[in-house]
């Protein structure tokens, strides 16, 4: 099936600083990439999704200028939590989609577990 | 906007059968999904159906209902291994959005 990675798998950053997370497609173009924040015990909530060569749409509620979103390629998507506060600690997932057949199927990545101190 | 509803929490004892509800209201459906997450890992795909009717894979089963806005994921033969939370999702046309899962506790 098809691999999804992200990079780096945890992060531990103070507040205030940038911190960058990779999302890549390993053995697919994903014409779309998903970005998706989980609290603990919840479920997913999508921010953004971003197509190839695109500016991302984001959801509402969602801060496009603190959460920057830069799909450069068909295979990799980036997210950058900027000025992170304690409050941006979570575990953020980004999907892939490609096209053909299986194009209705979202291939998730590990996860980026991010803590704010 | 959406509305998706499953329950909470739900215990099973191994090698039973569970079934796992999940109720939807959207405009524009495209689609259900469901996905299996073990605690801090990402969600692995587990079925999406699109028409009425009852698709198997092995020991888990997914059925929907558009006219009833329903769905329900059978599994079969519980393992230990399937204590996870199992997610609903609904596609519309433009996003899928997850329900709130249903944390499964497989006990022996």
């Amino acid at each position: 099936g098809a691999v999804v990675s992200q990079h780096p798998s945890w992060v531990i950053c103070k507040s205030g600083t940038s911190v960058k997370i990779e999302c890549r497609s390993l053995d697919f173009q994903a014409t779309t990439m998903f970005w998706y924040r989980q609290f603990p015990k919840q479920s997913l909530m999508l921010m953004a999704t971003s197509n190839e060569g695109s500016k991302a749409t984001y959801e509402q509620g969602v801060e496009k200028d603190k959460f920057l979103i830069n799909h450069a390629s068909l295979t990799l998507s980036t997210l950058t939590v900027t000025s992170a506060h304690p409050e941006d600690s979570s575990f953020y997932i980004c999907s892939a989609r490609g096209g053909g057949a299986s194009s209705y199927e979202q291939y998730f990545g590990p996860g980026t577990r991010l803590t704010v101190t | 906007g959406q509305n998706i509803d499953q329950p909470t929490e739900m215990t099973a004892t191994e090698g039973a059968i569970v079934q796992i509800n999940c109720t939807y209201q959207t405009s524009g459906f495209n689609g259900l999904f469901w996905y299996q997450q073990h605690a801090g890992e990402a969600p692995t795909f587990l079925s999406y159906n699109v028409l009425d009717g009852l698709e198997e894979k092995g020991r888990f089963s997914s059925f929907l209902s558009r006219s009833k806005g329903y769905s329900y994921l059978l599994l079969k033969e519980l393992q230990m291994k399937d204590s996870a939370s199992y997610l609903c999702a609904v596609r519309d046309r433009r996003k899928v959005t997850f329900g709130t899962g249903t944390k499964l506790q497989v006990i022996p």
